[in-house]
């Protein structure tokens, strides 16, 4: 399945570092998802964007800055990260909202 | 906020067993649908219910959603080992979102 990529696969770093993640979909979807996967919450919805523009923010802590340049791409910049924030970063895409998800294979971080 | 609630967190069953997850919702949903997360992998897309107590099959596996719209089971006959993973719930509410279970985790014992 390559509808949804995500880069980078995984991604180790201190808390005092700046990354960012970048999910790219071919699906011609107008929506996109950023998730939180860990063992305590196993499905977090982070950010959800509409045709572009932000239409959800679960309370997500200022230090995960979401950006959606287009409706192909979306990016996920982290910066001063707590070891807690240690998940599987998930993106998805949907036609539109409240349709069906196709997920990326996600980006497995290690904060340390 | 509306929660759609999955239970049991975990199945423990022994091959050729039978396995069923349930959601329930807090609120009437405009449909459902149930994706699977297998060990290491993120989670793909089974199936979706939109009417009131439509029953889809799938193999083995049989998915329902109840007549308020506001429940939904999936049950595996004969489970397999390639049945492993996790088994998520994801209702469709007001707001036109997806709204998430906690998924059941399906373990096969040795």
């Amino acid at each position: 399945e390559t509808g949804v990529t995500q880069t980078p696969r995984h991604l180790v770093m201190g808390m005092t570092n700046k990354k960012s993640l970048k999910c790219e979909q071919h699906l011609g979807h107008n929506a996109m998802y950023w998730y939180k996967q860990s063992a305590k919450k196993p499905l977090e919805l982070m950010f959800v964007y509409s045709l572009e523009e932000r239409v959800e923010n679960n309370s997500v802590p200022s230090r995960f800055s979401p950006e959606c340049p287009n409706s192909s791409h979306l990016f996920l910049h982290l910066h001063t990260l707590q070891p807690e924030d240690s998940a599987l970063y998930l993106c998805a895409s949907s036609r539109t909202g409240g349709e069906t998800q196709y997920f990326g294979p996600g980006t497995r971080l290690l904060v340390l | 906020g509306q929660q759609v609630m999955q239970i049991p967190q975990y199945q423990h069953v022994q091959e050729g067993e039978d396995f069923t997850t349930y959601c329930n919702s807090s609120t009437t949903l405009s449909n459902i649908q149930w994706y699977k997360q297998r060990p290491g992998g993120h989670p793909v897309f089974l199936i979706q219910l939109v009417k009131s107590g439509e029953v889809k099959k799938q193999k083995r596996l049989t998915f329902q959603f109840g007549e308020a719209k506001k429940n939904s089971s999936l049950h595996i006959t004969a489970t397999q080992t390639t049945d492993v993973g996790t088994y998520f719930c994801a209702g469709r509410g007001s707001n036109y979102q997806l709204i998430w279970g906690a998924g059941t985790k399906l373990i096969i014992k040795p």
